[in-house]
């Protein structure tokens, strides 16, 4: 497909296990960004990747939270020992390059901690 | 965008009416600003942008206006359809930092 597509749309786990949340963004996006989404919240920005580096990573709430990207393409969040409190909709978008260019958003990934 | 709680304000309008959703941005430095469009379980979708050099940018049915002396940028959507159902958001980039996205306005069209 031309768009962001993120999986899985939807995980439910126990608190304290680990998740991995995959982004793979529009073909030749050089710029990827991880945003979380609490309900009836603005977007929280997490991290964003220029090519495989990650030059921003202050959004990212704890040492539990980690991303990477590999071959300038596919993201990984991993979020471990999860809480409660991550709960929420991971967005990922992607953007031609980073600054001010449009960014174009999968339809995230809904995390449920039980 | 501004954070304006927890709570997303919300317009109602009739079907065929047009509809302002305002929102204000803090940072004077910003130069770009872009609308989106989220609906239920959907990502963000890209409407319209605008830059800091111009006052008024029209897309189809859609405009926006930017207003640097208030910090304040508007979206009118003309002749409101069903389908403009959702939550709509700003966001501003100014270099150097990353984008700042506002919390919403629930638009919702009444038949």
């Amino acid at each position: 497909g031309a768009g962001v597509s993120q999986s899985p749309s939807n995980k439910v786990t126990e608190k304290g296990k680990d998740v991995e949340l995959r982004c793979d963004p529009i073909s030749g996006h050089t710029a990827l960004y991880w945003y979380r989404q609490s309900l009836g919240q603005g977007l929280e920005f997490l991290i964003y990747f220029q090519g495989n580096s990650a030059p921003d990573k202050s959004g990212l709430p704890s040492d539990r939270f980690s991303a990477e990207r590999t071959g300038g393409s596919v993201s990984t969040l991993t979020i471990q020992r999860t809480q409660q409190e991550d709960s929420a909709v991971y967005l990922c978008a992607s953007s031609l390059d980073s600054g001010n260019q449009p960014q174009h958003f999968g339809d995230g990934t809904r995390l449920s901690i039980l | 965008g501004e954070s304006v709680g927890l709570h997303l304000p919300t317009l109602s309008v009739q079907e065929g009416d047009n509809s302002i959703i305002n929102c204000a941005y803090s940072n004077s430095a910003s130069d770009y600003f872009i609308w989106y469009k989220q609906e239920s379980g959907k990502g963000p979708q890209f409407i319209i942008d605008i830059r800091s050099n111009m006052d008024k940018r029209q897309g189809q049915r859609v405009t926006v206006l930017l207003n640097k002396t208030v910090k304040h940028l508007s979206l009118q959507i003309a002749a409101t359809q069903p389908g403009d159902s959702a939550v709509y958001f700003c966001a501003d980039y100014n270099y150097g930092q990353n984008f700042v996205f506002g919390p919403g306005t629930r638009l919702s069209v009444l038949p």
